[in-house]
């Protein structure tokens, strides 16, 4: 089965500190997308940073940036300089070739003042 | 902006009642998608949409089906509600394999 485990069903960090969000990914797909999306307490599923598996650099979206080892099917979430913003329910996410997105069970940030 | 709208934010429903969930996107995006969102389970896809008209199932489509006859407008019908389909219910949408999800606000769906 293709599947994605974050291991850190919740996570807290001190505000204007970094945090890494763990998540690892399970498929046979040679070619496919990575996600992480926020959800915060609104609701609103927005996506934070994407990744296409061909690529071999970090992507990186201000104080977000990923670590990306494909070999070790691992695609963990840095938030550098944390705001009490970013507190939310994060899913790491894959998709392949058939269109669908199969997601983590997310990791809840708390961020403290 | 792309904006994903749901019919209801909240709607509470009574068992074997059917149930309508109405989903529209304003993007032209080609692909639409339903999923259901459960604490300690995350999102799992029921349906999606790639085309109108066309439809295939997600992970979990028991007790579900949907409707897409106009191109913006993804419906996600529960034929008879059962208690344990109560849940958040998110819809979503892309315009092609690999890109961005668009979601909407979601629906919370109770059924007693």
């Amino acid at each position: 089965a293709q599947t994605v485990t974050q291991s850190q069903p919740e996570m807290s960090v001190q505000e204007a500190e970094t945090v890494t969000l763990s998540c690892t990914y399970d498929t046979s797909e040679s070619d496919y997308y990575l996600f992480w999306y926020k959800q915060p307490p609104s609701r609103q599923m927005i996506l934070v940073i994407r990744q296409e598996a061909y690529k071999q650099q970090n992507a990186t979206e201000n104080r977000f940036s990923v670590n990306f080892q494909k070999a070790a099917k691992s695609f963990s979430l840095k938030i550098s300089d944390s705001q009490l913003g970013d507190a939310a329910m994060y899913f790491c996410g894959w998709g392949g070739s058939n269109y669908k997105l199969t997601f983590g069970k997310g990791t809840l940030l708390t961020v403290n003042p | 902006d792309v904006k994903v709208t749901q019919s209801s934010r909240y709607l509470v429903k009574r068992t074997g009642e059917k149930v309508f969930l109405e989903c529209v996107q304003d993007m032209d995006h080609e692909n639409m998608f339903w999923y259901r969102q459960d604490p300690g389970l995350g999102l799992r896809l029921i349906y999606f949409s790639y085309d109108v008209k066309m439809k295939e199932k997600g992970d979990i489509p028991e007790g579900y089906s949907v409707s897409r006859e106009k191109k913006e407008r993804f419906s996600l019908i529960l034929e008879s509600a059962s208690t344990n389909q109560t849940s958040m219910y998110l819809c979503a949408s892309d315009r092609g394999n690999g890109y961005e999800q668009y979601f909407g606000p979601g629906t919370r769906l109770t059924v007693t």
